[in-house]
Formats: structure tokens, C-alpha cells, sequence
């Protein structure tokens, strides 16, 4: 079973540009979770797809950010236009549907804005 | 919301010797406690966890306590090996209806001497 992937593993951008990061869940993961870590702190919840529904964005930091999910697949997050303060590794997780509570994390997309 | 606190930021052990770390959270309805090992260029591991109706949990060499009543759990890794060496994250949920998103500690470096 192949696990969480992410694209692409590294991105470096200028300040204004946009980027779009994509997270591909395990197979058959009805949950997908974005978190992200900056500046060596700790990672942080942006927001929960159940399938491709938005269940909880709480953590979205602001309406530059904005994640997808159409057809219950894979996910993108798209930061337009990006700011310094976006510099961070961001990771995807998945968990099964139906209470399943153990989230598979990806590898993280590294991000430095410039 | 939920905080959690880890401690402590960096461990360093003699091989062979036991690692403890330790987390506190703030919200008593969290039920659920994942530990999680990062290595360097890698996404966080699952590499045990616990539910609130349990006080102790092992697995081989890693063991997770949790205690409810003061809002804290550790995480003790014994025998450790140089190939513990890494960055390690607890986190804490509330999971059903709030749809599991985690939150995590500032995350505890361990380095392993040989």
C-alpha cells in the first residue's frame, strides 16, 4: 500500500508569487488533514476534507489560503499571493473514514518564500 | 482550544540508556494521544499511541503513560539505540464529532550517543 505523497518535495518562490501544493491520500482515506510547520515551531492544523468536504478550516490563517478536494482524491493548497511569513514545511496526513483516528503523514513540502 | 506542551526541547542520552519525554494538555475532553518520530527530510511516523480509557501502553522498547486526572503523558523509549536519534512530536485530539485534528507539542530533538 503505497503511503501519503506529497508535490513537490521542495519550492522556493518570491514574495507575491503562487504556489500550489498537491497531497495525494492513502488509497481508500476518506480524511486529509493539512498541517504546517514554520520556523522550527510546532506543526499546526490548517484544515480537515472529509472526502471532499470541508470539515473543520479553523486553521486556514487567512484568504490567501485556499485547499480543494474535488472528487474526494487528492488535495491542493494553493497560497496566492504568498508572503514571507508562508515559509514553512507543510504536510498532508489521511486516516481512514468512520472514526479511524491514526493519521498517515507525507514527507512535507518545503516552502520558502523569498 | 486545546494546547499542549512538550518538554523537553532537546535529549541527549548515552546509548543504551532510557529517554522520557513528557506533555501536558489543557482541554479534558481530549481522548487521544499519538506519539510521533520525525526524522530528518521525513514526514512524522506514528510510533505509538494511547486512548484515554487506557493508562499505559508498550511496545518493545517504546512505552506511552497517560494520566488523565493531571493532563500529561510521556513517552519513555528504553535500551535506546543511535538509530532513535530524532526529532519527536506528541499530540493530542478529541476526535469523533470534532473530527480529529491534532494538536501538537513544540516537538523534543533526541540525540542518541554512541
Amino acid at each position: 500500500e503505497a503511503g501519503v505523497t506529497q508535490f513537490p518535495s521542495h519550492s522556493v518562490i518570491e514574495k507575491g508569487q503562487t504556489v500550489t501544493l498537491r497531497c495525494d491520500p492513502i488509497s481508500g482515506h476518506d480524511n486529509l488533514y493539512w498541517y504546517r510547520r514554520v520556523m522550527g515551531k510546532e506543526i499546526k492544523f490548517l484544515l480537515h476534507f472529509v472526502k471532499e468536504s470541508k470539515q473543520d478550516e479553523s486553521g486556514m490563517p487567512n484568504n490567501r489560503f485556499l485547499a480543494e478536494r474535488t472528487g474526494g482524491t487528492y488535495s491542493t493548497l494553493k497560497v496566492q499571493p504568498a508572503e514571507l511569513e508562508d515559509s514553512g514545511v507543510y504536510f498532508c496526513a489521511s486516516s481512514r473514514g468512520h472514526g479511524g483516528e491514526t493519521q498517515y503523514f507525507g514527507p512535507g513540502t518545503r516552502l520558502l518564500v523569498l | 482550544g486545546e494546547n499542549v506542551e512538550q518538554h523537553p526541547s532537546t535529549l541527549s542520552v548515552q546509548e543504551g540508556d532510557s529517554a522520557v519525554i513528557k506533555c501536558t494538555y489543557s482541554d479534558s475532553a481530549s481522548n487521544y494521544f499519538p506519539w510521533y518520530k520525525q526524522e530528518l527530510g521525513k514526514g512524522p511516523q506514528l510510533i505509538i499511541d494511547i486512548r484515554s480509557n487506557v493508562g499505559e501502553k508498550k511496545d518493545q522498547r517504546i512505552a506511552v503513560t497517560l494520566n488523565k486526572t493531571a493532563k500529561h503523558f510521556s513517552l519513555h523509549i528504553t535500551e535506546t539505540q543511535p538509530e532513535d536519534s530524532a526529532v519527536y512530536f506528541c499530540a493530542a485530539s478529541k476526535g469523533g464529532a470534532a473530527g480529529n485534528k491534532l494538536t501538537f507539542g513544540g516537538g523534543t530533538r533526541v540525540l542518541v550517543k554512541p
